[in-house]
């Protein structure tokens, strides 16, 4: 079954510096894969998805990932990290084609020091 | 893409209460899928609802816990019966549009429920 792992619940950065939180899947299939970030006391709202097009994906706030079938990754990155990035973001992947549920990872919390 | 408003936002249960969640969407939806966060942890699927057929249940979850109904395309109730503690937890309804695997899925703000 396809599955996803976020390496590292909690991840701290200083205010403009490099955000990566890790993701890696698990597929026999080439999947689609998204990050969503969940903000205090809100819903989750899309950040970006791979789809084969393209293997460096661009995302709002600054924010991309780059699909490596080799690493069977789909680590987030952003140059300089902001305040108001401060969140939960959680990796997904689906499998199978169609109007299908996605299978999230753990998540991964993002804290940004002044 | 689909807007979704859930009732309610967050509600305080008595165990052993029972308590329904309502999922409207802004436009016509085959599926409608249930999603649970306990505290502190990631979304777990609860179930899938098409509309005109009986709820998909996932592994650890039963129709006699959390009864579904989907009465249209645009509705779906999620009821969460005979609750205990362990059921407090923040509970969210999420549609896709289209048919292809990379279609994004919106969810709702969720409805966060203690139950004391």
């Amino acid at each position: 079954a396809q599955s996803v792992t976020q390496l590292g619940s909690h991840v701290s950065v200083s205010e403009g510096a490099l955000v990566l939180l890790r993701c890696n899947y698990s597929s026999s299939v080439p999947p689609y894969l998204f990050w969503y970030v969940q903000y205090p006391n809100q819903g989750l709202q899309l950040l970006l998805k791979y789809t084969s097009a393209a293997t460096l994906v661009k995302g709002i706030n600054g924010f991309e990932a780059e699909f490596k079938k080799s690493e069977t990754s789909f680590h987030l990155t952003k140059p300089s990290a902001h305040m108001s990035d401060a969140a939960e973001y959680f990796c997904a992947v689906r499998v199978n084609s169609g109007n299908t549920p996605l299978v999230f990872g753990k998540g991964t919390r993002l804290s940004v020091i002044a | 893409s689909a807007v979704i408003s859930q009732k309610p936002s967050r509600d305080i249960c008595q165990r052993g209460t029972s308590l329904t969640i309502q999922c409207q969407v802004d436009s016509q939806v085959t599926m409608m899928f249930w999603y649970r966060q306990q505290p502190g942890q990631s979304l777990t699927l609860i179930a899938t609802a098409n509309q005109g057929s009986e709820a998909t249940y996932e592994s650890g979850f039963v129709i006699d816990k959390f009864p579904i109904s989907r009465p249209n395309l645009t509705f779906s109730t999620l009821t969460v019966s005979n609750m205990s503690p362990e059921d407090s937890s923040i509970y969210l309804c999420s549609v896709g549009a289209g048919r292809s695997g990379a279609n994004v899925l919106t969810f709702g703000a969720g409805s966060r429920l203690t139950v004391l």
